[in-house]
């Protein structure tokens, strides 16, 4: 079984920190993803990667930023986390276009 | 504008029927793919049913069907047969680029409530 596993299911962070959010796969894909998820507004994607050192901007990529030095591995960084940033985030790895994506299990953020 | 659009965010159904949620999508792309998902209260994302563009047939996974209509741009899930367990947050996703440079667009979702 593929499996997506992010770092922390529950984070609490001060206004200001940088924040890293981490997500590893084991099925050797090719793309990986982070999104938001907010009540009323789906699943958001703020940034995505095709290959090692390679990254594209999704749709709200302000406040992000992410690293991906290696394939199996993709973080996402909060530079100087703000109380807007409180979400949702799941991290996504694909082999190709034509599958689905897998999830992780989700890393629920609280910025105070 | 929004690509992906689920405009009922909520449903009830009663227990044993069946229910169908609507997707609408946006693309200029001849290649695409849609895709569902369920979210129970957990949050784990469970991938549900997957229909190519190219695909001449409807795609069925059990009691999940895709009712795909090219020509409207919809994509709506069919749930036969509605059990307890049913009861989730579902989203509708598309797969838009193609090759390596590829990115999953979702709706905002429908939250079904299954009735005893």
């Amino acid at each position: 079984d593929v499996k997506v596993t992010q770092s922390s299911r529950y984070l609490v962070k001060r206004t200001g920190e940088k924040v890293f959010l981490e997500c590893v796969q084991d099925m050797d894909h090719e793309n990986m993803f982070w999104y938001r998820q907010d009540p009323g507004l789906g699943l958001r994607l703020i940034y995505f990667s095709y290959d090692v050192k390679m990254k594209e901007k999704g749709d709200i990529p302000e406040g992000y930023s992410v690293s991906r030095e290696k394939k199996e591995r993709f973080s996402l960084i909060l530079e100087s986390a703000s109380t807007n940033q409180t979400s949702m985030y799941l991290c996504a790895s694909s082999p190709d276009g034509n599958t689905e994506a897998f999830f992780g299990q989700g890393t629920r953020l609280t910025v105070v | 504008a929004q690509k992906i659009t689920q405009t009922q965010p909520g449903m009830f159904v009663q227990e044993k029927e069946a229910v169908t949620l609507d997707c609408t999508y946006d693309t200029s792309d001849p290649s695409y793919g849609l895709f569902w998902y369920k979210q129970p209260s957990s949050g784990e994302m469970i991938f549900l049913i997957y229909q190519g563009s190219y695909d001449q047939q409807n795609a069925t996974e059990g009691r999940y069907s895709l009712n795909f209509q090219k020509a409207r741009k919809s994509a709506n899930l069919v749930i036969s047969a509605s059990q307890l367990g049913d009861s989730a947050m579902y989203f509708c996703a598309m797969r838009e680029g193609t090759s390596g440079t590829y990115k999953y667009i979702f709706g905002t979702g429908t939250r079904l409530k299954v009735l005893a």
